[in-house]
């Protein structure tokens, strides 16, 4: 159980673009989610908190507008990349905060891959 | 406020020898500790959490992770090295219930020597 997929695995845009990645929880209900990003042999950074129904809640420095976040149901977030650039391609990676029977522990999805050309 | 120190970003250890990977944290709240793997390409597994019960952890694949409140650290270890260990791991903290948000250490990548 507590499976987490992210789609598209890959991703190749031209610069000005927009991006959507898809997050979602296949066997369980994610009242919140979260949304990292990974440079190249770095560590995740948090980009945002996104809690079902309402606005998500960004780290400081990243840009609301930029990385825009909905989490319109309990098992589905995404997250769009507007007018993406090449310094924007990164590894996003998702993850879904499962309940108090996992003593609220936070399942990760596959990551994406996004290249802007 | 909360944060993990991992000393070491890179380790090298022959296959068959014991895996010590070294984690510090810092948390103003009982913490809890998590380690997870990360192979090339691919989102973060989970092998072991510490949750304020038994401060030995056993995870997955043999791997293991002693909580000392004393020293404030929590290092994985497994016995005995295996190629299929070859991988970059990261330790992380939150503060539990209400407080989920992850903070990572900076990562170290494991090799192992044939």
């Amino acid at each position: 159980g507590a499976v987490v997929s992210q789609h598209p695995s890959r991703v190749i845009c031209k610069s000005g673009t927009s991006v959507k990645i898809e997050c979602r929880s296949l066997d369980f209900q994610a009242t919140t989610m979260f949304w990292y990003r990974q440079f190249p042999k770095k560590s995740l950074m948090l980009m945002a908190t996104s809690n079902e129904g309402s606005k998500a809640t960004y780290e400081q420095g990243v840009e609301k507008d930029k990385f825009l976040i909905n989490h319109a149901s309990l098992t589905l977030s995404t997250l769009t990349v507007t007018s993406a650039h090449p310094e924007d391609s990164s590894f996003y990676i998702c993850s879904a905060l499962a309940g108090e029977w996992t003593y609220n522990e936070q399942f990760f999805g596959p990551g994406t891959r996004l290249t802007v050309l | 406020a909360q944060s993990v120190t991992q000393l070491g970003s890179h380790v090298s250890v022959s296959e068959g020898a014991l895996v010590l990977l070294r984690c510090n944290y810092s948390s103003s709240v009982p913490p809890y500790l998590f380690w997870y793997v990360q192979y090339p390409n691919q989102g973060l597994q989970l092998l072991l959490k510490y949750t304020s019960a038994a401060t030995l952890v056993k995870g997955i694949n043999g791997f293991e992770a002693e909580f000392k409140k004393s020293e404030t650290s929590f290092h994985l270890t497994k016995p005995s090295a295996h190629m299929s260990d070859a991988a970059e791991y990261f330790c992380a903290v939150n503060g539990g219930f209400g407080n989920e948000k992850l903070t990572f250490g900076t990562g170290t990548r494991l090799t192992i020597i044939p």
